[in-house]
């Protein structure tokens, strides 16, 4: 079974800059897992950030960007505000039509 | 404008099942891979499955395998999930999402149905 790992908790400063990891338990990350991101804030819907890596969805500031560092994907918020306070998932495609979610990273602005 | 809107939701006992509906407009259903994903309580999100936009390709998290059906009816631009053999671990919210044309990933969100399985 494909595991997908994240950090379960960061903090940030304010203007800050952090970076949240998305990996597997087996293996490396690459474009080919197409990794996309979401801020998910408790009582509403998923918000869609990244897409297919590096892709911003359309509304989302270019304050927040993926990529692929070493063997992982990551998400990158440049500038953090306030009410980037939230938590943070990643998903990836492992393949035979199976996406998977990582288990969450709780960002803190403090 | 992009809307998906749940209905369904509610509170069944264990070894009980209910059908959520995710009612589709503003985009040509048809064309789009669906997906349900759920959000249970204290727990991370969740991709229960997905069927594309001919249902003839349908996949299921192991989790849900063999007690979950996924559906729809691109004349009604409607997607269904079928759940039986509920057990206490499925209490969660369920969104409806849509998948990119062409890529992985979810691009449109429902605003979520809760299910609460509990004796």
């Amino acid at each position: 079974q494909t595991v997908v790992t994240q950090e379960p908790s960061l903090s940030v400063s304010p203007r800050g800059t952090v970076t949240i990891t998305c990996g597997l338990s087996s293996g490396s990350v690459s474009t080919n897992h197409y990794a996309s991101w979401y801020q998910q804030t408790p009582g509403q819907a998923p918000r869609t950030l990244i897409y297919s890596t590096n892709t911003r969805s359309s509304g989302v500031p270019d304050r927040f960007s993926g990529s692929i560092l070493g063997n992982k994907a990551a998400l990158t918020i440049t500038g953090a505000q306030a009410d980037d306070e939230s938590d943070y998932y990643c998903l990836l495609y492992v393949g035979g039509g199976i996406t998977v979610f990582g288990g969450g990273t709780k960002l803190t602005v403090l | 404008e992009v809307q998906l809107v749940e209905s369904g939701g509610g509170l069944v006992k264990p070894g009980g099942s209910l059908r959520l509906s995710c009612a589709s407009s503003g985009f040509t259903f048809s064309l789009y891979s669906m997906n349900w994903v759920r959000l249970a309580p204290g727990k991370g999100l969740e991709w229960v499955a997905s069927i594309d936009g001919s249902a003839s390709y349908i996949y299921y998290a192991d989790s849900v395998k063999g007690r979950f059906t996924i559906s729809r009816d691109n004349a009604k631009n409607a997607l269904f999930l079928q759940m039986d053999s509920l057990r206490a671990e499925d209490t969660a919210v369920y969104f409806c999402a849509r998948e990119y044309r062409y890529s992985y990933g979810f691009d449109a969100w429902g605003q979520g149905a809760l299910v609460t399985v509990s004796s």
